[in-house]
């Protein structure tokens, strides 16, 4: 089944405690991101990646790090984890667009979420 | 700035009446508009996506539209288990992995 697998699904930590949420796809896509939703404030994308090795800020990246070694692999990392990054997280990917209009022909597949809480 | 709004922010219908959902968009080029769905606690799922003015694509009770500034998402005889929240999101030209979300709709559909 063609599928986002993010884990863990619930996580409590401590503040300041080093902390990966890993994100996995099965889909060979070259584009995965990770948001944050929040009451309120909707989906921010936190960071993006289009390829193995390049990765991008999104709207919210302060106190995050990602890494892209593997094309199937995309980790969220909080090094120090601070109360206000408690939120749901949710991983994404799709493929790169394969053209211009119809011929783009893509969309994000998502992962069923994480949610953090930071105490 | 690149920008997505989305109204109403909540909506509650009766089964059986149809209405649309707006969502307006400011980008710098579109590449592309989605929709999605989302039930409380999981992840959106995938609805559609379009590309340019005047595209439509339909979803059983779904069909979506598309202007140059704006995207509706029209809801035929709704049921209930239509109730979600409709998110819809932007992708600009250039920003290949960037893409910005309207706070979305939730829409109830009552019996």
């Amino acid at each position: 089944e063609a599928q986002v697998t993010q884990n863990p699904r619930y996580l409590i930590t401590v503040t300041g405690k080093k902390l990966t949420v890993t994100c996995s796809q099965n889909m060979n896509h070259e584009y995965m991101s990770w948001y944050r939703q929040d009451p309120g404030l909707g989906l921010r994308q936190i960071y993006y990646s289009m390829n193995v090795e390049v990765t991008d800020k999104g709207d919210v990246p302060e106190g995050y790090k990602v890494s892209r070694k593997e094309k199937r692999n995309f980790p969220l990392i909080l090094e120090s984890p601070s109360p206000n990054q408690t939120s749901l997280y949710f991983c994404a990917s799709s493929s790169r667009p394969r053209g211009l209009g119809k011929e783009a022909n893509y969309g994000y597949t998502f992962g069923s979420g994480t949610r953090l809480t930071v105490v | 700035e690149d920008q997505v709004t989305q109204s109403p922010e909540a909506l509650r219908l009766q089964e059986g009446e149809s209405s649309s959902l707006n969502c307006s968009y400011t980008v710098s080029g579109l590449r592309g508009l989605f929709w999605y769905r989302q039930d409380p606690g999981k992840g959106p799922e995938f609805l559609f996506t379009l590309y340019s003015a005047g595209e439509e694509k339909e979803k059983e009770r779904l069909k979506a539209t598309l202007t140059k500034k704006e995207s509706f998402l029209h809801i035929t005889a709704p049921k209930p288990e239509d109730s979600a929240t409709y998110l819809c999101a932007v992708q600009a030209d250039g920003n290949t992995g960037k893409l910005i979300f309207g706070q979305g709709t939730t829409l109830q559909v009552k019996p």
